[in-house]
């Protein structure tokens, strides 16, 4: 599956560090989505954009940046994280326009902080 | 806020086995519910997707039904295979807003 790709795969950081993650689709679609998931917790929905606009921010912390500068492409800059931050990062798009519902999610960034 | 819940959180049966597995919401107020797949240390495989004015859905092997008013659905899954092993995740999304929102997820484990 290359529709949605994410990058890099695996990230170990350390509290003081910025960094980033990067989603690129393939897929023509127009709205893209950040997600969060940690052991044992449901899937969290950190961010949406639709049309490259932010449209959803769910109480994410301010250490998390997201960019959407092209329906191509989604980023999540990264600085000063804590250890409770670990966790694999999604990054899915949706083709709104076409009213489909489906999302096509990338492979994830497994991120480890230290 | 909609809470979906997915019961049993693990299960292991022997292949060629029929099961199901179980997810329930808070909020009957939905758009519609999707089952995915997810595979260690991979994204997400949208499976199925039920809107709220159907009943049910089928794909191969796999059926998923929607119970609205009683906030459940279940997937049912024929002949389980070794290759079926992963973990199964429902989903849900409101009436209103672009959100989904997921259960924790059923790990399936399908012994030869």
């Amino acid at each position: 599956e290359t529709g949605v790709t994410q990058t890099p795969r695996h990230l170990v950081m350390g509290m003081t560090n910025k960094k980033s993650l990067k989603c690129e689709q393939h897929l023509g679609h127009n709205a893209m989505y950040w997600y969060k998931q940690s052991a044992k917790k449901p899937l969290e929905l950190m961010f949406v954009y639709n049309f490259k606009e932010q449209t959803e921010n769910n109480s994410v912390p301010s250490r998390f940046s997201p960019e959407c500068p092209n329906s191509s492409h989604l980023f999540l800059h990264l600085h000063t994280l804590q250890p409770e931050d670990s966790a694999l990062y999604l990054c899915a798009s949706r083709n709104i326009a076409g009213g489909s519902e489906t999302q096509y999610f990338g492979p994830g960034t497994r991120l480890l902080v230290l | 806020k909609q809470e979906v819940t997915q019961i049993p959180a693990a299960l292991s049966v022997p292949e060629g086995e029929n099961l199901v597995l179980n997810c329930s919401f808070t909020d009957s107020a939905i758009y519609n519910l999707q089952w995915f797949r997810q595979d260690p240390g991979k994204g997400l495989t949208s499976l199925l997707l039920i809107q709220s004015s159907q009943r049910e859905q089928t794909s191969g092997r796999l059926n998923a039904s929607l119970d609205k008013s009683s906030g459940r659905s279940t997937l049912y899954i024929a002949a389980s295979q070794p290759g079926d092993s992963a973990t199964y995740l429902c989903a849900v999304r409101l009436d209103t807003g672009n959100q989904f929102y997921f259960g924790t997820g059923t790990s399936l484990t399908v012994i030869p």
